[in-house]
């Protein structure tokens, strides 16, 4: 498997702009998870989905971001409007079942100006 | 919910030395404890794992120990490498979610 998978690596796009990050989770993983990693804050979980479904999405900022899970090989986070302080790496995440390993993709680097 | 704390945030230390990192957590229901390594301009990669019926891990170099009482856990690496050099992440498992730590950047000196 060529492993979690996630698009565009970097992404530059002007305040207000709307922005969707894409993710395909490894093949049989039933958890997905997206992070986004800045200095000031470390790691944080934005959401989580299993079996497709929404979880737990209390990490998610603002109601500027959404995300989907619209079948099991594909996952977006979407930011509408995107603001400079939206700036950070975003990662997808998957895993097979609780308790095991979570599989990182390389991440999306957004810098809003 | 859970919180993790990770110490220190950066560590500098000479090859062939031990590193030493520190986590603590507040949910007692915890009960996996991975840690992650992240290269620059990568994303985290599992390097060992410990599970709460555990209370120690060793693969090769790199050993971690787990005391529920306390609720802390460490990450010990032995004989280091220029190559150990990265970002180290602690993380504990809580109601299916992986809580990261913020994270110590390890740096090893020829």
């Amino acid at each position: 498997d060529a492993g979690v998978i996630q698009s565009p690596r970097h992404e530059v796009t002007e305040m207000g702009q709307e922005v969707t990050l894409r993710c395909k989770p490894i093949s049989g993983h039933n958890s997905l998870f997206w992070y986004r990693q800045t200095m000031m804050r470390g790691l944080e979980l934005l959401i989580y989905f299993n079996n497709n479904v929404p979880i737990d999405d209390s990490g998610m900022p603002e109601d500027r971001f959404s995300a989907k899970m619209p079948n099991a090989s594909f996952s977006t986070l979407k930011i509408q409007p995107s603001e400079p302080r939206d700036s950070a790496v975003y990662f997808c995440a998957s895993g097979l079942r609780k308790n095991t390993e979570a599989f990182f993709g390389q991440g999306t680097r957004l810098t809003v100006v | 919910g859970e919180n993790v704390e990770q110490h220190p945030s950066t560590l500098s230390v000479q090859e062939g030395d031990s590193a030493v990192i520190k986590c603590t957590y507040s949910d007692s229901a915890s009960n996996y404890f991975p840690w992650y390594k992240q290269e620059l301009g990568k994303g985290p990669q599992l390097i060992i794992d410990i599970r709460s019926n555990v209370g120690e891990k060793k693969d090769q170099r790199i050993a971690v120990t787990l005391n529920k009482t306390a609720k802390h856990f460490s990450l010990h690496i032995t004989e280091t490498q220029p190559e150990d050099s990265a970002v180290y992440f602690c993380a504990a498992e809580n109601t299916d979610k992986l809580i990261f730590g913020t994270g110590t950047r390890l740096q090893v000196f020829p």
